[in-house]
Parts: C-alpha cells; structure tokens; sequence
C-alpha cells in the first residue's frame, strides 16, 4: 500500500532553534518528493526532489533524499515566527500522496 | 498577475443536496488539480486535468463526486448528495504543464470551505 509518513506529527520550538522534519515513503513508481508549507489553506511548494543525496537549499531551509532510505529531511535553521506552519511532504507516483503534515509553531 | 481563484469560498448544504465549486486556474495553465483536505488530514488527491481531459479520476473518493473542464479553462467538482464525511476544505491548484509524470510548480487556490450539515 502506497503510503507517505511525516514525523513528528508536532513540534514547537524556541526562534533561533533548528528543526529537522521527516518525511518517509512507500510508493509504487516513485517519481519526485516535494515538499510544501502550508498557512491558513493553500500550500506553497518550497522544494521537488527526484534524485538522492542532492541537497536543496533556499534561504534557511534545505532538504535532501535518500532513496536508500526512502525518507526526506526538511531542516530549517535559525528559525523565525513566521516558520510556525504545517509543512506537508508530497511524493508523485501513480498519482499524488500527501502525508498529514508536521505542524511547526515557533514561540519567541 | 491573477492567480487560481475558487469560489464560493464557504459554502454550507444540508445533507442530500448536490453542490458545485468552482476553480478558475491561472491564465495559460493546462494542468488544473483538485484536493481535499479534511480536517486532522492530509491533503488528499482527488483529480487533475490535463487540458480538458482527466487522466487520472482513481482520486475522487466516491462515485457521488464527479469534475468537469472546458475550454481547458474554468474547472467544476460536482459532489452529489453531499454526506456529512464531505465536510472539508476543497483546494484547487493549476500549473503550466503537469501531471504525475512530468511536475510542475502547483500555484493553490484559496480553497473552499465546504460544511454539510
């Protein structure tokens, strides 16, 4: 069964902090991973991964796969307020698959 | 310039009734998607166009939900007898080409809050 898991589930921290979240996957015809945070309603895409052990990087977050692992991270460092989301984990196969997403609230 | 507009915004029904949301995609986009997500849940993959044509219908939870395109334009999700379970927040997203196979950057919608009562 095609399945994607995101850890932990919740996680607050203080700003400045660093966070690393997981993404695990199984999924038949694996074709990309991305990644997206998500205010309010609507997500916004922050990365697509498709090839393992390839960092990307845009400002304080990064993320990379392992495909060895079938797993992704997503670190964000020096964290601000305005990272306090629910940061989804998608992975494209047969169709799409989204885990339920790991709420981020960062506190002053 | 726009981006993916949806409407209502909020719409209530009552159990039974069939409702109709609306996704108008960004100017040029040939892929349209649509998702649902309920509450406590992830985002859910319902269908996605490509131009008017639906490749891939294997999302839409039941046979009570049904989309349309035309003019690989305007999109429509049709949910008949709404249930209670139909509860949630449907989002729309377009890109400018698309597809599982080939992905491109998904601009959202704002969603539409959908309660049955």
């Amino acid at each position: 069964e095609d399945k994607v898991v995101q850890s932990p589930l919740s996680l607050v921290v203080h700003e400045g902090d660093t966070v690393t979240l997981n993404c695990s996957y199984e999924v038949t015809n694996f074709r990309s991973l991305l990644w997206y945070k998500q205010e309010k309603k609507a997500p916004t895409f922050l990365f697509m991964l498709t090839s393992s052990g390839i960092e990307k990087k845009s400002g304080r977050l990064s993320s990379i796969l392992d495909k060895k692992e079938l797993s992704s991270i997503l670190n964000i460092t020096a964290t601000q307020t305005g990272d306090s989301a629910i940061y989804l984990c998608a992975l494209t196969g047969n169709q799409f698959y989204f885990g339920t997403g790991t709420s981020l609230t960062v506190i002053p | 310039g726009a981006g993916v507009s949806q409407s209502p915004s909020n719409k209530v029904t009552e159990k039974g009734k069939d409702v109709e949301l609306r996704c108008d995609p960004i100017s040029g986009h040939t892929a349209l998607y649509w998702y649902r997500q309920s509450l406590g849940q992830g985002l859910e993959f319902l269908i996605y166009f490509q131009g008017n044509s639906a490749p891939d219908k294997s999302g839409l939870p039941s046979d009570r939900f049904s989309a349309e395109r035309t003019g690989g334009s305007v999109s429509t999700l049709t949910i008949q007898r709404t249930q209670q379970e139909d509860s949630a927040v449907y989002l729309c997203a377009s890109s400018l080409t698309g597809g599982v196979r080939s992905y491109n950057e998904q601009f959202f919608g704002p969603g539409t809050r959908l309660t049955v009562l």
